[in-house]
């Protein structure tokens, strides 16, 4: 399977801070990126979805001024959550999905993830 | 009703048997349907996608989708200890966007 990377793996920050996680597609050009948030024993909950090159798509609910996402390139996309509060801690995964013209153009692939605790 | 539906569990099954997940969707208009394995503490992992009607087979895995009753499952086959995991079934229609299960939990008992 694609290989994605996350950058940090866990963090631990102070409240009203904020903190970037970076994501990349290693062996593939991803078009689109989703960024998910997922709490203790929860499902996995979309928070928005980043095309390259355009502005992201936030899920209702979602406070796109706090959570700033950037797809600058085909292979990277960064989270932002600014002024983090305690109620930030969670662990946010992203998940890359593989440009058209590949054998399976809707294979998502999902980042290792990020583990942030806001003190 | 959610739009992707899977019975939580905990599925619990010996060892070397078959455990049996399923899902049912909403959306009738959707295109592709898969499978993640999710290890506690860790992220999901691709194991299966399945796009028609029918059978996949994949090692001991086999993905079986019916669009007529909206309904996929997966079938683990020979089932070992490492496979005990969350799984989630995702399903993706024209936008592009996978709508994920909230997951079942299985334990294979040595």
């Amino acid at each position: 399977g694609a290989v994605v990377s996350q950058h940090p793996s866990r963090v631990i920050c102070k409240s009203g801070t904020s903190v970037k996680i970076e994501c990349r597609s290693l062996d593939f050009q991803a078009t689109t990126m989703f960024w998910y948030r997922q709490f203790p024993k929860q499902s996995l909950m979309l928070m928005a979805t980043s095309n390259e090159g355009s502005k992201a798509t936030y899920e209702q609910g979602v406070e796109k001024d706090k959570f700033l996402i950037n797809h600058a390139s085909l292979t990277l996309s960064t989270l932002t959550v600014t002024s983090a509060h305690p109620e930030d801690s969670s662990f946010y995964i992203c998940s890359a999905q593989r440009s058209l013209g590949l054998a399976n153009p809707h294979e998502q692939y999902f980042g290792p993830g990020t583990r942030l605790t806001v003190t | 009703q959610k739009e992707v539906e899977q019975n939580s569990g905990p599925l619990s099954v010996p060892e070397g048997a078959i455990a049996s997940l399923n899902c049912t969707y909403s959306d009738r208009g959707s295109q592709s349907f898969f499978w993640y394995r999710q290890y506690s503490g860790k992220s999901p992992e691709l194991i299966m996608f399945i796009y028609s009607n029918g059978d996949k087979e994949d090692g001991r895995f086999t993905a079986q989708l019916n669009k007529a009753s909206q309904y996929v499952s997966l079938l683990i086959r020979d089932s070992q200890p490492s496979d005990s995991a969350t799984y989630l079934c995702a399903v993706k229609g024209d936008a592009g966007k996978s709508t994920f299960g909230d997951g079942t939990t299985l334990t294979v008992k040595p």
